[in-house]
């Protein structure tokens, strides 16, 4: 099976602007979840949808937001960027979470946005 | 909600040492707790996981131990080589929510 893809892999952007990235689950996959990766915080989660509703949420300002779509596809958007939200930003899939034995979580290689 | 405590932030030992990285968890109701490895640049790898009900297990030079009862859960690398040098987070996934919290990471640099 294809793993994890995101798209763009690399991104830079302006404060005030807002941006958009995607997720493309492992196939078969139904649960996506976001995290912004920073040197100084570790992988702080985000959010995580299932069956294109958003069932967890992190501790992160309503500028952060996301959906996911019936193929189980999810984008994430931020808007009104900061200089703080440079970071990596990376998804993971799993099949169910909650489900011994399907709730590994497997990576994206993640988007790197720069907000200059 | 969950917290993790990992250590140490760096480490750093001979090619064929052994190293071990531990993390302690809060919630007695986390069950799953996965290892990951980042090698720079790359996403995260899951290299080996264990559930509550065990209480270690073992996979070639890596090993994970549980101690359920002190909250506590440890990473065994044997015989280190150099392309084992990455930054390894740990994570516990609580009952309830099922999302993992991960420890803010180990840089391991294993020295030829």
């Amino acid at each position: 099976k294809a793993g994890v893809t995101q798209t763009p892999r690399y991104l830079i952007k302006t404060r005030g602007q807002q941006v958009t990235l995607s997720c493309s689950p492992i196939s078969g996959h139904r649960s996506v979840s976001w995290y912004q990766q920073t040197p100084g915080q570790g992988l702080q989660f985000l959010f995580e949808y299932f069956s294109e509703t958003q069932r967890n949420k992190g501790n992160f300002p309503g500028r952060f937001s996301g959906r996911q779509f019936s193929n189980s596809r999810s984008e994430m958007n931020v808007s009104t960027l900061e200089l703080g939200d440079s970071a990596l930003y990376l998804c993971a899939s799993s099949p169910e979470p909650g489900l011994a034995g399907t709730d590994t979580q497997y990576f994206g290689p993640g988007t790197r946005l720069t907000v200059l | 909600g969950e917290n993790v405590e990992q250590h140490p932030s760096t480490l750093s030992v001979q090619e064929g040492d052994s190293a071990v990285i531990k993390c302690t968890y809060s919630d007695s109701a986390s069950n799953y707790f996965p290892w990951y490895k980042q090698e720079l640049g790359k996403r995260p790898q899951l290299i080996i996981d264990i559930r509550s009900n065990v209480g270690e297990k073992k996979d070639q030079r890596i090993a994970v131990t549980l101690n359920k009862t002190a909250k506590h859960f440890s990473l065994h690398i044997t015989e280190t080589q150099p392309e084992d040098s990455a930054v390894y987070f740990c994570a516990a996934s609580s009952g309830g929510s099922y999302i993992p919290t991960f420890g803010r990471g180990t840089s391991l640099i294993v020295h030829p």
